[in-house]
């Protein structure tokens, strides 16, 4: 079954900040990884947490909480280009280190 | 970018037929993967390899099958296409550094009539 879930849609304001979770159900793994796809394009990687904790890239962060089993990727001053879907990643110790995807979450911005 | 393309870029095909997409790559990453992207779906992977002539299985295998001859060709066979597997395949590499990275082609949108 699906080891990642995260929310299927986000809406948010231009100039504003979200917050897009993705927990996870499984218990090996290398880190958590977030990737933005804009529509008829392909999947761009945008950030990885190998450790808990906040990792800062410009105006995007991600958090990692193993014990909670939870991450989050975090848009600041939204544009509207950053109007894309967004999924979480993890390769699985537990599935011969195969990388497993979410589902993906669509962030729909308004101006 | 990892310099990967996959061809062809678009393809319309009948039931019953066999296709075969190509993922080429030139920054000689050893791992390579093929995916579907499908409305609700999310990413799913199909094979992968992690050397030439070495492949396994992913999670929506049957149907399909690999070949890599070569470090930059990885091969993805629909052997009697069906209707099911009209889909957006996408070709990645790397996914094993410290960061975990992969690099995506542009994908190939197959529509199975």
């Amino acid at each position: 079954g699906q080891s990642l879930e995260q929310p299927s849609e986000v809406t948010a304001v231009e100039g504003a900040i979200v917050q897009i979770n993705c927990t996870y159900q499984t218990s090996g793994f290398y880190g958590l990884s977030w990737y933005q796809q804009h529509d008829g394009g392909a999947p761009t990687f945008l950030s990885y947490n190998a450790l808990d904790g906040l990792e800062e890239t410009g105006r995007f962060s991600s958090f990692l909480s193993r014990s909670d089993s939870y991450g989050y990727l975090l848009l600041q001053e939204l544009q509207m280009k950053d109007s894309a879907s967004y999924f979480c990643a993890v390769r699985d110790t537990n599935r011969d280190d195969k990388i497993i995807f979410g589902k993906g979450t669509r962030l729909h911005i308004l101006p | 970018d990892a310099g990967i393309t996959q061809s062809p870029r678009h393809k319309v095909t009948e039931t019953g037929t066999p296709v075969t997409l190509r993922c080429h790559q030139t920054e000689n990453h050893r791992y390579m993967y093929w995916y579907r992207q499908d409305p609700g779906h999310g990413l799913r992977l199909i094979h992968y390899s992690y050397g030439v002539k070495d492949t396994d299985k992913g999670e929506v295998s049957d149907g399909y099958s690999v070949s890599r001859s070569k470090t930059e060709d990885f091969l993805l066979t629909l052997e009697s296409a069906t209707s099911s597997q009209t889909s957006v395949y996408f070709c990645a590499t790397g996914g094993q550094g410290a960061d975990n990275e992969q690099f995506f082609g542009p994908g190939t949108r197959l529509t199975v009539l």
